[in-house]
């Protein structure tokens, strides 16, 4: 069955620092992979995908992804954190063809000034 | 382009009533989906439609939910007898085949 593991919980970065959130995925095939983010009483905006192709991905905000298949993973990270950034980040898996999403459970970012 | 929109954003009903919301995909979008969040958890798949057809339920969707896209654009979801269980953020997401998903900003619902 398909599922995503944030192993992370709760992060806490000084701002300008660099980030790192950790996701690994279990599906039988290649999956479409994803990061969303969520402030606070709002909806998940999309930061970055991945389909196919180069396993580096950039996404919005200065976020990117790598593409591990060995590993299972597919980490978002940041080279320097911003107080805006602090919300909670979720990964996803999907299948192709359904566009159906499994989310994992979220880190929540907290970033100090 | 004026993303996906929900109505409304906060409901508080008591328990045993109905209650229903309503979600306005991007206009062009063919897919819908409807998803329910919990308290520090990630966003569970309730039910997806492609146009007007649903074309799958999540065991999650008990026979108390019901949704429908009548003409293929925007879509309802009600759910019946309302439990306390059921206090939640209700997403919608929108998409065109093969690309990723617009979210709204929810409705959450509190049952008392």
């Amino acid at each position: 069955a398909q599922s995503v593991t944030q192993p992370d919980i709760h992060i806490t970065v000084s701002e300008g620092a660099s980030l790192e959130l950790r996701c690994n995925y279990s599906y039988g095939a290649t999956p479409y992979l994803f990061w969303y983010v969520q402030s606070p009483g709002q909806g998940l905006q999309l930061l970055l995908k991945y389909f196919s192709g180069d396993t580096l991905v950039q996404g919005i905000k200065g976020f990117e992804a790598e593409f591990k298949r060995s590993q299972s993973s597919f980490n978002l990270r940041k080279p320097s954190v911003h107080w805006s950034d602090a919300a909670e980040y979720f990964c996803a898996v999907g299948a192709p063809n359904t566009d159906k999403l499994i989310f994992g459970t979220g880190t929540r970012l907290q970033v100090f000034p | 382009d004026t993303g996906v929109s929900q109505d409304p954003r906060h409901k508080i009903t008591k328990r045993g009533q109905n209650v229903t919301f309503r979600c306005d995909p991007i206009s062009e979008h063919n897919r819908l989906y409807w998803y329910r969040q919990t308290l520090g958890q990630g966003p569970e798949f309730l039910t997806y439609f492609q146009n007007e057809a649903q074309l799958e339920k999540s065991r999650l969707l008990s026979d108390r939910f019901s949704a429908e896209r009548p003409k293929g654009s925007f879509s309802t979801l009600e759910i019946q007898r309302t439990e306390q269980g059921d206090s939640a953020m209700y997403l919608c997401a929108s998409s065109l085949v093969d690309s990723p998903l617009h979210f709204g900003n929810g409705t959450r619902l509190t049952v008392t």
